[in-house]
């Protein structure tokens, strides 16, 4: 079964970056497709993006654009959300999810436990 | 402001029978498979149920889910105690990208 390991939690000022990683155990990164999903405080899930690895294709959600970038590194089986810019709004707890579908917007089978952002001024 | 149009909360007494509805467009649930998934607080969701009405395997068949046109619901039968927690539906659009209704709370009273 597979399961992702992601990185511990992050403080970060505003308008700096983070990059999460999420690393693939029990499985191999090429057959699967990842999502990265989060969840302010308080609020419901929100979709950040996702990534097929075995095509190298990307897709973020539009409020995201031109701040995130989801790459995958097959070498060592982790997938990473570089968000840039940061504001306190973004202070959320971001989870990795893949699909063993292949494609990284059909349903999303395993979760990472998740990895608090908090964005301080 | 989600996609997906769930009901803030719903309750239900132990044994009793729950659902939950998703509402979407011809652009989302119309056209594609809806997942749905339980998520406690502080943990990792669950994927609940995929392809409409497919559950995983370890998920009780207590949980079932069905779609009819722009819409979804999730049904729990026999509610426990330990089914309190937050459910989300989820699809993909036109442009391939995933959406999420804005959950649902289930409170077991």
């Amino acid at each position: 079964q597979v399961q992702l390991v992601q990185s511990g939690a992050e403080v970060k000022k505003s308008g700096s970056s983070v990059k999460v990683s999420c690393k693939v155990s029990g499985g191999t990164l090429s057959s699967n497709g990842f999502s990265w999903v989060r969840q302010a405080p308080g609020q419901g899930l929100e979709w950040v993006g996702g990534i097929i690895p075995v095509i190298g294709m990307t897709k973020y959600a539009q409020r995201f654009q031109g701040r995130v970038s989801i790459t995958a590194d097959e070498a060592t089986s982790t997938a990473y959300m570089e968000l840039s810019s940061l504001r306190s709004e973004d202070t959320a707890v971001y989870y990795c999810a893949s699909s063993s579908s292949g494609y990284y917007y059909y349903y999303l089978d395993v979760w990472g436990k998740g990895t608090s952002v908090t964005v301080s001024s | 402001q989600s996609v997906l149009t769930q009901p803030p909360s719903v309750s239900a007494a132990p044994g009793q029978r729950v659902t939950i509805s998703c509402s979407g467009s011809n652009s989302d649930i119309g056209n594609n498979y809806v997942a749905w998934y339980q998520h406690f607080p502080g943990t990792a969701p669950k994927l609940l149920i995929y392809d409409n009405e497919k559950r995983p395997s370890g998920i009780p068949d207590r949980f079932s889910a069905s779609k009819s046109g722009t819409s979804a619901t999730l049904a729990i039968t026999g509610v426990q105690t330990g089914d309190e927690a937050d459910y989300y539906c989820g699809t993909w659009d036109g442009s391939l990208s995933v959406v999420f209704g804005g959950g649902t709370k289930l409170t077991v009273l």
